[in-house]
């Protein structure tokens, strides 16, 4: 992989359900890994930064795992709430200032 | 204070006219970023500054030119541009200077460019 690919680009999920979708990047030379939350007409936001091969993180309902012998991170969302409506965006480092994002997972929350 | 801000939040030229983009941050960062997005697309790095210095150009036309009058501060002067430069030009700061892949980026809400 070359680039920074995310699946699906679109998700629709019920209120109360659980969701996670896929990141997936070059294996080689990576350096870092950082995931964002973008709702419509604000700032994207930081969720995590992933370093390690092994590392899971969790924000509250929100957790990730990164796997970078295989090139990928996958981002959960436990118990979907209205809010969590937005664009799932990731970004890739192959080194300290070498920086490829990802289409981005737009994800509904249907009540 | 964990604002990026940008300004004007949208903006309208002619191919021929001189405009600028401003970003401001007011939490100490030292490296300072800008991304063009097209729709549908993911952003893509243009420049980035890391203590006041340009330190990454992602081979950008001339027609873009950044500039980092201190440490708070980063415009972006557009020229003679062209209606495929329509974007969404988004700016970003991190702590430390530009090789802190393992800092989080603090974005502005953006600039929306049309170029007509």
């Amino acid at each position: 992989i070359l680039n920074v690919e995310q699946s699906p680009q679109s998700l629709h999920v019920q209120e109360g359900d659980s969701t996670n979708f896929t990141c997936s990047f070059p294996s080689s030379n990576f350096y870092a890994l950082h995931w964002y939350r973008w709702e419509t007409a604000k700032s994207p936001e930081a969720l995590f930064v992933m370093t390690l091969n092994g590392d899971e993180k969790k924000k509250g309902r929100i957790s990730a795992t990164l796997n970078t012998k295989e090139g990928y991170s996958y981002l959960y969302i436990k118990g979907s709430q209205p809010e969590d409506s937005a664009t799932y965006l990731c970004a890739s480092y192959s080194s300290a200032s070498k920086i490829i994002f990802g289409s981005g997972t737009r994800l509904s929350i249907r009540p | 204070d964990t604002e990026v801000t940008q300004t004007p939040k949208h903006l309208v030229m002619g191919m021929t006219n001189k405009k600028s983009l401003k970003c401001e941050q007011h939490m100490g960062h030292r490296a300072m970023y800008w991304y063009k997005q097209k729709a549908k697309k993911p952003p893509e790095l243009m420049f980035v500054y890391s203590y006041e210095k340009l330190s990454i150009n992602e081979s950008v036309p001339s027609r873009f030119s950044p500039e980092c009058p201190n440490s708070s501060l980063l415009n972006l002067h557009l020229h003679a541009l062209q209606p495929e430069d329509s974007a969404l030009y988004l700016c970003a700061s991190s702590p430390g200077g530009a090789r802190g892949a393992k800092n989080i980026q603090y974005f502005g809400a953006g600039t929306r460019l049309s170029v007509l």
